[in-house]
């Protein structure tokens, strides 16, 4: 366990639904970000926050919106997927965003978009 | 823009044996950091091991230690005494110095410990 939960674990849903993905730290972590998943490819960077401020979007498609309320929550709200945003996404989270700090992952969320 | 290649999809290796996984990774700056991060069934990604590219030293972590052949671009991770435990996906990540970095990963190798 990293202190990084997940929910839900895994979802289903079709491309006319709207759902939402949560992420919760209490690490005291500052940074959080999350990361798509899919077979046989690199993990993919979709946003990341610092002090609940976006500092990173990865060209993700609108169909895919962040929320941060606070530094311990992080949201990944979703509405008219398409059956290629199947995947694994990751959340995480490190005490700041520098590039040695050391990232705490969730289990996920195994989307599966019919 | 960085690179990070893993060739080998998967490789298998017998209970107490010693085993390399290899990544190799392109870029044109001079100060970055190197990660192995493990992803066992539970899907949670765990780091192994860190490695800075001003430190010339390998590094250590138990029964985990790093090749970084920085002139090659090289950042292997060898596994000693492998453990049914150790039976996961495992990630080679790049990330430069600097503000507004990013983590870039490879695909992954699925490492398999037979008993």
């Amino acid at each position: 366990e990293t202190g990084v939960t997940q929910t839900p674990r895994h979802l289903v849903m079709g491309m006319t639904n709207k759902k939402s993905l949560k992420c919760e730290q209490h690490l005291g972590h500052n940074a959080m970000y999350w990361y798509k998943q899919s077979a046989k490819k690199p993990l993919e960077l979709m946003f990341v926050y610092s002090l609940e401020e976006r500092v990173e979007n990865n060209s993700v498609p609108s169909r895919f919106s962040p929320e941060c309320p606070n530094s311990s929550h992080l949201f990944l709200h979703l509405h008219t997927l398409q059956p290629e945003d199947s995947a694994l996404y990751l959340c995480a989270s490190s005490l700041r965003q520098t590039s040695n700090e050391k990232l705490f992952f969730g289990s996920g969320t195994q989307l599966s978009v019919l | 823009a960085q690179t990070v290649t893993q060739s080998q999809p998967e490789m298998s290796v017998q209970e107490a044996e010693t085993v390399t996984l290899s990544c190799t990774y392109d870029t044109s700056e001079n100060n970055y950091y190197l990660f192995w991060y493990k992803q066992p069934p539970s899907r949670q990604m765990i780091l192994v091991i860190r490695q800075e590219a001003y430190k010339q030293q390998n590094a250590t972590e138990n029964r985990f230690s790093v090749n970084f052949q920085k002139a090659a671009k090289s950042f292997s991770l060898k596994i000693s005494d492998s453990q049914l435990g150790d039976t996961a996906m495992y990630f080679c990540a790049f990330y430069p110095a600097g503000a507004n970095s990013k983590l870039t990963f490879g695909k992954g190798i699925t490492l398999s410990v037979r008993p």
